[in-house]
């Protein structure tokens, strides 16, 4: 089965904590996609890493692709409430093909 | 430019009625998708199509229908709707290539009663 799973599936934090959502596989991807979705609209692009052991990072947020290219990471430091929503994975398998992988999501809700 | 647009917004159904999902987009991709999006089950892959006039199933293709007769249109129809097919519709595209990386339409919210 190819899955992507995120955890935590929820997270309720204060304003200026740090957090970390996590995506594991027992595959292996050519690349892995992080998105953010806002209730009511499409999932956004935020970020594509595709070498092993990649870091990116985008303002507050730092993205890992694992050495093995199996799982990745976003962490977020001091939070904010802009930050709130529903964060996916996503990820294209080595093997190739047409299809993405997506993981269930982390609904993030940051409290002012 | 547009990106990936949707119509409509929302839409609520009697049980076996039918219609029709538009998707379009002005990027010139290959590759368009058709996803479901259900509480706690993330997205789920309906139907695809990686180039004008081709069409593959997803992993929930039951009671769809698509079909893709220009390149930048991706029409998904329900034929006879059922209550199960209640959710929001997304349409995504991507260009051809080893990039995964989609570009989503604002989606669509259906209600079938």
């Amino acid at each position: 089965t190819q899955l992507l799973e995120q955890s935590p599936q929820f997270l309720s934090i204060q304003e200026g904590e740090n957090l970390t959502v996590y995506c594991n596989s027992s595959s292996v991807f050519s690349s892995l996609q992080w998105y953010r979705q806002e209730p009511g609209e499409g999932p956004v692009l935020l970020v594509t890493v595709v070498t092993g052991g990649e870091v990116k990072k985008l303002k507050r947020l730092t993205f890992q692709f694992g050495d093995a290219r199996k799982d990745s990471s976003l962490h977020i430091t001091a939070a904010q409430p802009g930050d709130t929503g529903l964060y996916l994975c996503a990820g294209g398998l080595a093997t190739g093909g047409f299809k993405t992988i997506f993981g269930a999501g982390t609904r993030l809700f940051v409290k002012a | 430019n547009a990106g990936v647009t949707q119509t409509p917004k929302f839409r609520v159904l009697k049980t076996g009625q039918s219609m029709t999902l538009l998707c379009a987009q002005d990027m010139n991709h290959e590759y368009m998708y058709w996803y479901r999006q259900d509480p706690g089950m993330g997205l789920r892959l309906i139907h695809y199509s990686v180039g004008e006039g081709t069409t593959a199933k997803g992993e929930v293709p039951d009671g769809y229908n698509v079909s893709r007769l220009k390149k930048q249109n991706f029409l998904l129809g329900l034929e006879s709707a059922a209550p199960s097919q209640t959710s929001v519709y997304f349409c995504a595209s991507r260009p051809a290539g080893s990039s995964y990386e989609q570009y989503f339409g604002p989606g669509t919210r259906l209600t079938v009663t």
